[in-house]
């Protein structure tokens, strides 16, 4: 099976623009999650869609949001840019039904720089 | 506040010894911990995960040790090699459906290995 692809692998945006990140996760995997890793904060949970719902979200202002499309690949949307938005954004598919299915499996990320 | 905590923040050890990370967390609702290893410049990649029903699991040179009464886990690396040089993430999830795909993560553990 192919793994979780993420497209761009890099992005470079001003202060104030917007930016969408896309995911496609592992066929049949229908969960797919997003999270923000910095070097000072580390890796911190954006949200988690299953079957095209919103079912977590974490502590981000509501500049991040995101959407499922039935084929269950995944966009992630910043708005109005800041300075330290800069981060590598890397998201994670996992089969998402079943409590013992749980495992996360992560794509290579979209490397996002603000100036 | 980081619900997961992860030590040491980096350690250096020789080829054929072991690596030993720890983790503790404090929430009791956690019922599923994963070990990641990242390499610079990718996502992080699944290594092994426990549930608190079983003390100990083991994969190749990769061992979980888990204590739920002190709420702590550990990854030890046996055989060290060259090639394990990379950051280890501990992380946790809850039992509930709606956190399943949300993954706490500790701060990472930078590992070297040196010939």
């Amino acid at each position: 099976k192919a793994g979780v692809t993420q497209t761009p692998r890099y992005l470079i945006k001003t202060r104030g623009q917007q930016v969408t990140l896309s995911c496609s996760p592992i066929s049949g995997h229908r969960s797919v999650s997003w999270y923000q890793q910095t070097p000072g904060q580390g890796l911190q949970f954006l949200f988690e869609y299953f079957s095209e719902t919103q079912r977590n979200k974490g502590n981000f202002p509501g500049r991040f949001s995101g959407r499922q499309f039935s084929n269950s690949r995944s966009e992630m949307n910043v708005s109005t840019l800041e300075l330290g938005d800069s981060a590598l954004y890397l998201c994670a598919s996992s089969v998402g039904g079943r409590r013992m299915l749980r495992e996360q499996y992560f794509g290579p990320g979209t490397r996002l720089t603000v100036t | 506040q980081q619900q997961v905590k992860q030590s040491p923040q980096s350690l250096i050890v020789q080829k054929g010894g072991i690596s030993i990370i720890n983790c503790a967390y404090e929430n009791t609702a956690f019922d599923y911990f994963p070990w990641y290893q990242q390499f610079p410049g990718k996502g992080p990649a699944l290594l092994i995960a426990i549930r608190p029903d079983v003390s100990e699991k083991k994969e190749g040179r990769f061992t979980i040790s888990f204590n739920k009464s002190a709420k702590q886990f550990s990854l030890h690396i046996m055989d060290s090699q060259p090639g394990d040089s990379a950051t280890y993430f501990c992380a946790a999830s809850k039992g509930t459906t709606d956190s399943w795909g949300k993954l706490q993560f500790g701060a990472g553990t930078q590992v070297v290995v040196t010939p």
